[in-house]
């Protein structure tokens, strides 16, 4: 069965960097791109971009360039969102989403709680 | 951008009541298709694909939940609200980047 799972919570002081991972099974990682979602506390969903499976090649939502990276390592399967300088307002869970054919998100990971705090 | 409104914000049911939920978008999401999808997201979980082409259940989804609309105006609707229907709506757009979401609806117990 398709599933991703996502690395674990990270509390980092500000100005530090994290990366947090996303590992697909159950299909062929490369067949659909990857998505990342942030989800401030109490709030909605906000879409971050995504990186296309086939070609490593990012694309990133306005607000999300600059201390956001996306990358992948199709050997196993793994999606990364490596995010530095953190601010306060990075404190988040962030989540991947495979998209469907059809373009909706069909599978999310469980989410990673990122807490940035001095 | 696609700007998605979703009504009411809060909606307060008992169990076996209909739940309609509205999503309105600034701009039309429907061709020959409708790019449009519903999710549900319950607390301390990830959202879960209910809907997408603003009426096909995704897989395992029960056949309570309905959606319907196309252009601008779509409704999901839970026909017989059920305990574990308690959670917050969130629909999506994917006609067009950057893919937007709505403010949600949580559906809370009356």
């Amino acid at each position: 069965q398709v599933q991703m799972v996502q690395s674990g919570s990270e509390v980092k002081k500000p100005g530090a960097s994290v990366k947090v991972s996303c590992k697909a099974s159950g299909y062929t990682f490369t067949s659909n791109t990857m998505n990342w979602v942030r989800q401030a506390p109490g709030q909605g969903l906000e879409w971050m971009g995504w990186i296309n499976t086939k070609t490593g090649n990012p694309t990133y939502v306005q607000g999300f360039t600059g201390r956001f990276v996306f990358s992948l390592d199709t050997s196993v399967s793994t999606a990364y969102l490596q995010i530095s300088s953190l601010e306060t307002e990075d404190t988040a869970m962030y989540y991947c989403a495979r998209r469907s054919s059809w373009g909706d998100f069909d599978y999310w990971g469980q989410g990673t709680l990122v807490t940035v705090s001095s | 951008e696609i700007v998605l409104t979703q009504s009411p914000g809060t909606l307060s049911l008992s169990p076996g009541e209909r739940a309609t939920l509205s999503c309105r978008a600034s701009q039309s999401v429907s061709s020959s298709y409708s790019y449009l999808a519903w999710y549900q997201q319950k607390p301390g979980q990830a959202p879960r694909l209910l809907i997408y082409g603003a009426s096909s259940r995704a897989t395992g989804i029960p056949d309570r939940f309905s959606g319907s609309g196309s252009g601008t105006d779509f409704t999901l609707t839970i026909s017989r609200l059920e305990p574990e229907d308690f959670a917050v709506y969130y629909c999506q757009q994917y006609v067009s980047s950057p893919l937007t979401f709505g403010g949600g609806t949580k559906v809370e117990i009356k």
